[in-house]
């Protein structure tokens, strides 16, 4: 069965750096395009970026671009989040999620981030 | 970039059906296919339909999608609502480069 397990959260001060990590299990990791999407406490979901299944074609949403980078191992299965100058805005829980065409099918159970002083 | 507009809360009683509206502020909701995400609290979104109108395996027919080119909408359609059908609700898009939240439906079922 599908699995997707994140991990890397924390407590991290504004200015900071993380980097979360996502591991895949139950397909072929290597076929399909990957994302991360969040949602801040008690707020709806935000798309922050996607990478194709090879890597080569990379997407993010405005207000990450810059300061987010994300990539994939295929030969460890995993997707990887590097954020950095975080800001109290970032705070939020950070899902891997399996991107089939047009819309995502499978998702982790997610990953808490807190930017704070 | 567009947005995807969904109207805050909706309620309803078991057994009754509820249609949750998702609008396109810009550019044609038919050009590109929107997806619903069902969400429960504490648990990771679920997709309850696909590709306008597609449910996959497992989601009960009870679920149903639309879109409406004269209103530039798209709607999920709960019909013989059950309390476990109490969730947030989300519309997604997208175009060439970009994916797109609606803002989610709080459905209380009363």
């Amino acid at each position: 069965q599908v699995q997707l397990v994140e991990s890397g959260g924390g407590l991290v001060k504004p200015g900071g750096s993380l980097r979360l990590s996502c591991a895949a299990s139950g397909f072929t990791f290597s076929d399909y395009y990957m994302s991360w999407i969040r949602q801040a406490p008690g707020k709806g979901l935000e798309w922050v970026s996607y990478i194709s299944s090879s890597g080569s074609t990379i997407y993010y949403a405005d207000s990450v671009k810059g300061r987010f980078t994300i990539s994939r191992d295929n030969a460890k299965n995993s997707l990887y989040l590097q954020m950095n100058s975080l800001r109290a805005e970032d705070t939020a829980v950070y899902y891997c999620a399996r991107k089939n065409l047009y819309y995502f099918d499978y998702w982790g159970q997610g990953t808490l981030v807190t930017v704070s002083s | 970039n567009f947005m995807l507009t969904q109207p805050h809360s909706v309620s309803e009683s078991p057994g009754k059906t509820v249609t949750i509206s998702c609008t396109r502020s810009s550019g044609s909701i038919a050009s590109n296919y929107v997806q619903w995400y069902q969400q429960r609290p504490g648990s990771a979104p679920t997709t309850v339909i696909y590709e306008d109108n597609q449910r996959p395996s497992g989601v009960p027919d009870r679920f149903s999608g639309s879109i409406d080119s004269s209103s530039n909408s798209a709607s999920l359609t709960i019909s013989g609502l059950k309390t476990e059908d109490e969730a947030d609700y989300y519309c997604q898009s997208y175009d060439s480069s970009n994916v797109v939240f609606g803002g989610g439906t709080k459905l209380t079922v009363l």
